[in-house]
């Protein structure tokens, strides 16, 4: 069985500042692991992704991730916030090892920019 | 490579009316993907094709669904007798190798 928390539904950042946010996931086996970005009545662009390569992922729009398997958790991360990356962000785990492709989405993270 | 494509964009209709959508993938996928999403939702997943084959359908979805994807090409999403609880925002996928790619969605409003 799969699944992924979101740690916070809400993160609020001035632009210029960091942005983290936190996903847990688990899986039985070595998952597949993304971060999704979708701004307001548009659908999901993928952002990066993780498939047991590297560990730190590098993504569009300088965000990066980071996938730790002891800690089961691949934050998503972006040194400098800009006011464009206000929008609603979706982690996803999908382990196709145990015979199902459907991945499992987080409850999303809705990213407030302030000037 | 010109994305996933969905038609209608928006749909209104009243309710106890059927609605039919449509999804174009990108070209080579061989996985599609129906989803639902409400406002302040995650995507909800509906149903899964490989190829024309469908191999997944979420028990929540009710017989008042049905989706094909007769050549394995673009698929349809189709509700009956339409409710007021099936105004939302349907998105599809594909995917060929893991990562989903998705379509702009059709939002349905059922008055």
């Amino acid at each position: 069985a799969q699944s992924v928390t979101q740690l916070d539904s809400h993160v609020s950042v001035s632009e210029g500042t960091p942005v983290l946010l936190r996903c847990n996931y688990s899986s039985s086996y070595s998952p597949s692991l993304f971060w999704y970005v979708q701004h307001p009545n548009k659908g999901l662009q993928l952002l990066l992704k993780y498939t047991s390569a590297a560990t730190l992922v590098k993504g569009i729009n300088g965000f990066e991730a980071e996938f730790k398997k002891s800690e089961t958790s691949f934050h998503l991360t972006k040194p400098s916030a800009h006011m464009s990356d206000a929008a609603e962000y979706f982690c996803v785990v999908s382990d196709p090892s145990g015979g199902s492709y459907i991945p499992t989405f987080g409850r999303g993270t809705s990213l407030i920019v302030h000037p | 490579d010109t994305g996933v494509s969905q038609n209608p964009r928006h749909k209104i209709t009243k309710r106890g009316q059927n609605v039919t959508f449509r999804c174009d993938p990108i070209s080579e996928h061989n996985r599609l993907y129906w989803y639902r999403q409400t406002l302040g939702q995650g995507p909800e997943f509906l149903t899964y094709f490989q190829n024309e084959a469908q191999l997944e359908k979420s028990r929540l979805l009710s017989d008042r669904f049905s989706a094909e994807r007769p050549k394995g090409s673009f698929s349809t999403l189709e509700i009956q007798r339409t409710e007021q609880g099936d105004s939302a925002m349907y998105l599809c996928a594909s995917s060929l190798t893991g990562e989903q790619y998705f379509g702009p969605g059709t939002r349905l409003t059922v008055t």
